[in-house]
């Protein structure tokens, strides 16, 4: 159970779009459409911003999307805002009722 | 208001053992898959373990297997974990979070500190 390959870090200005890819494999992102995406700020409890994949809870922002290829899968925040600032985690299913973690990337908004 | 408070962190000795516990309000506790995820100082999130509604079905992280035991008491609210051969690698914050289609998270309590040293 290796966790998922997340870039350790991506920055953006105010307005524009970033993209966070997690990377899986065949057992875990590419087998399932079970993956979600979570927001922590310093000293906080995660937030759940996506599930299965592309779909966002009620009170997430229609800022934050999903989508998901092959044994990768994406989160794209567009408009940037400040308080998008935070560490963001994707999430997996990886069979047999495990579920793997990637290991997180930290978003400047410059 | 959905609350999950967790407690029994605390500072233990390599190989001893600790049991953590999560108090849940606010929603139907026996409708819901929970799970147990774990982040140590200034690192990423871990899954830890996972227990469905009724017990059933049960998984762990290979770092935990055969070490920490997971479940629920639904008449109490209240999930679980018993952490026994303890290692300074299992030192996190320990938080419950309740499961929404039993593969993601829409609750978290604030988690309760695990300290493993001597």
């Amino acid at each position: 159970q290796s966790a998922l390959t997340q870039p350790a870090s991506v920055s953006g200005s105010p307005g524009q779009s970033i993209t966070i890819s997690c990377t899986g494999t065949s057992s875990d992102v590419g087998s399932y459409n079970l993956v979600s995406w979570y927001q922590q700020h310093p000293g906080k409890a995660p937030k759940l911003m996506i599930y299965e994949v592309s779909k966002r809870p009620s009170g997430v922002s229609n800022r934050f999307s999903g989508s998901k290829s092959g044994n990768t899968a994406s989160l794209t925040i567009s408009g940037l805002q400040a308080e998008d600032e935070a560490d963001y985690y994707c999430c997996s299913y990886a069979g047999s009722s495990s579920l793997i973690f990637g290991g997180g990337t930290k978003l400047t908004v410059l | 208001e959905v609350q999950l408070v967790e407690s029994g962190g605390g500072l233990v000795q390599p190989g001893r053992s600790l049991r953590l516990s999560c108090a849940a309000s606010g929603f139907t506790f026996d409708d819901y898959a929970m799970h147990w995820v774990r982040q140590a100082p200034g690192k990423g999130l871990e899954w830890v373990s996972g227990i469905s509604w009724n017990s059933g079905s049960i998984g762990y992280a290979d770092s935990v297997k055969g070490r920490f035991t997971i479940s629920r008491d639904n008449a109490k609210n209240s999930l679980y974990l018993q952490m026994n051969s303890l290692r300074a690698e299992d030192t996190a914050l320990y938080y419950c979070a309740k499961a929404m289609g039993t593969t993601f998270f829409d609750y978290w309590g604030q988690g309760t500190l695990v300290t493993v040293s001597s």
